[in-house]
């Protein structure tokens, strides 16, 4: 079955420099969410969206943005980048009124 | 949504069964309860999730007590591969994850 799909997988950067994160979601599914784990921590949620809008924020910095497009994949920009960023990147999929999320494999950011 | 709590860690002999405690005492009569797993910085993946009935699929048993108050994950024969941390979380009906601190479990030969 197909899975969620985040690309890059590894990443680094250095400080004050931007990156962006795509996540693709299991086909028909119409939400997407944001997770950051940073080391030895939990995943933190971020950011979501349901049908290409913003549903629910969290601890989202303002240097970071997201967007979901017309064919349900969300790319997560984040500028200024510091080195408090570094952390793992998840993405997760569901569909409309349906609590299971998917994850993808998330993405390894590093910053220098 | 409700806080859960769940236990720093717990170690399993491989091939029992692993009973997996999490509290969330505050729980509302619509909030759901699921669990899910990560492995080692992979993605969490979803196990099983509950509302009032006890429920079982081909990776877990999730056992509600009647008050909702309190439920138990149960991996009925654990293997090597079921090392990871495990994670309770109650929600409405769906919208984002709190994520808590998660039981670290260690199965063990």
């Amino acid at each position: 079955a197909a899975g969620v799909i985040q690309s890059p997988r590894h990443l680094i950067k250095e400080k004050r420099e931007t990156a962006t994160l795509k996540c693709y979601p299991i086909p028909r599914h119409d939400t997407v969410y944001w997770y950051q784990q940073g080391p030895g921590q939990d995943p933190q949620f971020l950011i979501s969206f349901y049908e290409k809008m913003q549903s629910d924020k969290g601890s989202i910095p303002d240097r970071f943005s997201a967007q979901q497009f017309s064919d349900y994949h969300s790319e997560l920009n984040m500028s200024s980048l510091e080195l408090g960023d570094s952390a793992l990147y998840f993405c997760a999929s569901s569909w409309t009124s349906k609590g299971e999320q998917y994850f993808g494999p998330g993405t390894r950011l590093t910053v220098t | 949504d409700a806080k859960t709590t769940q236990p720093t860690s717990m170690d399993c002999a491989e091939g029992r069964a692993a009973n997996l405690p999490c509290n969330h005492s505050t729980i509302s009569g619509n909030e759901y309860v699921y669990w899910y797993r990560q492995i080692h910085s992979q993605g969490p993946q979803y196990i099983i999730h509950g509302l009032k009935n006890n429920e079982t699929n081909e990776m877990a048993s999730l056992i509600i007590t009647e008050d909702r108050k309190s439920s138990t994950l149960i991996l009925p024969h654990a293997t090597l591969r079921d090392t990871a941390v495990y994670y309770c979380i109650v929600i409405y009906s769906w919208g984002k994850f709190q994520f808590g601190a998660g039981t670290q479990v260690v199965v063990t030969p």
